[in-house]
């Protein structure tokens, strides 16, 4: 069975650009996470989707935003990114209900 | 909201040596403990979990006890190998539900051949 995949890789943008990260969970997996990895912050929780609704969101300014489509697959957003957005952005997929959250590989974001 | 204290930073051991990650969790609603593992260029990876019904948990050489009235969970690691090199995280959170995890700082670990 595929793992987690996120799309793209690596990105750079800079200052007051918006960026879009895609998610594809494991196959049967409904609920999507999505975490900000930083140095000094670790890893933070941003939001999670479960059925194309948002069930739980981080402390994250509003410039931080996400959805789920009907294949659970999901998106998140950062507009006017700022210096401080630069980390990994990991997504992670459950089944319904179930404890366990496996990680992709994450999204490098560069903000120069 | 729950706060996950993770102890020590770094550790380095002998090839051969044990390991052992310690953390504490503030929220006794908490109730399920999983550790991640962490190689360069990767996302996290699951090793092993607990639930606060379980005291211990082990899996070959790996091994998480739990004690929920100190709020304290550890992980073991025996007859450590190079390949078990990297950051270790553990997490908090309660479950069933829709309580995000919430992690540790994570613990970088060095294995010396």
């Amino acid at each position: 069975k595929a793992g987690v995949t996120q799309t793209p890789r690596y990105l750079i943008k800079t200052r007051g650009q918006q960026v879009t990260l895609s998610c594809s969970p494991i196959s049967g997996h409904r609920s999507v996470s999505w975490y900000q990895q930083t140095p000094g912050q670790g890893l933070q929780f941003l939001f999670e989707y479960f059925s194309e609704t948002q069930r739980n969101k981080g402390n994250f300014p509003g410039r931080f935003s996400g959805r789920q489509f009907s294949n659970s697959r999901s998106e998140m957003n950062v507009s006017t990114l700022e210096l401080g957005d630069s980390a990994l952005y990991l997504c992670a997929s459950s089944l319904p209900s179930a404890d366990t959250q496996y990680f992709g590989p994450g999204t490098r974001l560069t903000v120069l | 909201g729950e706060n996950v204290e993770q102890h020590p930073s770094t550790l380095s051991v002998q090839e051969g040596d044990s390991a052992v990650i310690k953390c504490t969790y503030s929220d006794s609603a908490s109730n399920y403990f999983p550790w991640y593992k962490q190689e360069l260029g990767k996302g996290p990876q699951l090793i092993i979990d607990i639930r606060s019904n379980v005291g211990e948990k082990k899996d070959q050489r790996i091994a998480v006890t739990l004690n929920k009235t100190a709020k304290h969970f550890s992980l073991h690691i025996t007859e450590t190998q190079p390949e078990d090199s990297a950051v270790y995280f553990c997490a908090a959170s309660m479950r069933p539900g829709n309580t995000p995890l919430v992690f540790g700082k994570g613990t970088r670990l060095s294995v010396i051949a």
